[in-house]
């Protein structure tokens, strides 16, 4: 079964640091563009970030630039995305997506909340 | 950056209804195109990949359509488990998203 199992949202304080964890399983991590995605509360999806197959090129939107770095571990199927300085706005569901080719799936997600 | 415009934002239909979502790109993006649904608390669920072919396990009533900048998802008799959220998304470079349709109980 192809599955993608995120993990290391929770609460933390503004300009705080998370490290998010995408766990792969059921497909060829290896193959696979990488990127997170994110859902802020009542809001519609954001792209995050994305990394290649083996991570030559990555990609990040506008408002992470500087503060969020992706990084993938193909050998232990695992994608992650280490998140600092955070600010309220980056309070969101965070899931972990993958495409090769047409293909694409999805995690189930991990709530971050940024509160004091 | 390509920007996703979808239309309407909000739709109201009664079951069996016929029902049609439209996304524009801002510039080609072939046929690089995925539709999601997404109810409340969950994770967005692919429906269509590749702008027409249909998910495994997806009931056929959802079909895609279109290539270059015009794409429609459809649903050919809507029923009470549709009513929901839905998201085009384009992968042709770094992802982008419409802005959603919701489709609610007339």
């Amino acid at each position: 079964e192809v599955q993608l199992v995120e993990s290391g949202g929770g609460l933390v304080q503004p300009g705080g640091s998370l490290r998010l964890s995408c766990a792969a399983s059921g497909f060829t991590f290896s193959s696979y563009w990488m990127s997170w995605v994110r859902q802020a509360p009542g809001k519609g999806l954001e792209w995050v970030a994305n990394i290649k197959q083996d991570g030559s090129e990555i990609y990040y939107v506008d408002s992470v630039k500087g503060r969020f770095t992706i990084s993938r571990d193909n050998a232990k199927n695992s994608l992650y995305l280490q998140m600092n300085s955070l600010r309220a706005e980056d309070t969101a569901v965070y899931y972990c997506a993958g495409n090769e080719m047409a293909t694409i799936v999805w995690g189930q997600g991990t709530l971050v909340t940024v509160s004091s | 950056d390509i920007q996703m415009t979808q239309s309407p934002s909000t739709l109201s239909a009664s079951v069996g209804d016929r029902v049609t979502i439209t996304c524009r790109a801002s510039q080609s993006i072939s046929s690089w195109l995925a539709w999601y649904q997404q109810k409340p608390g969950k994770a967005p669920r692919l429906l269509i990949y590749k702008a027409s072919s249909l998910e495994s396990g997806v009931p056929s009533r959802f079909s895609g359509s279109g290539s270059g900048t015009e794409f429609t998802l459809t649903i050919s008799s809507l029923q009470p488990d549709d009513f929901a959220t839905y998201y085009c998304q384009q992968y042709d470079s770094v992802w982008t998203f419409g802005q959603g349709t919701k489709v609610e109980i007339k």
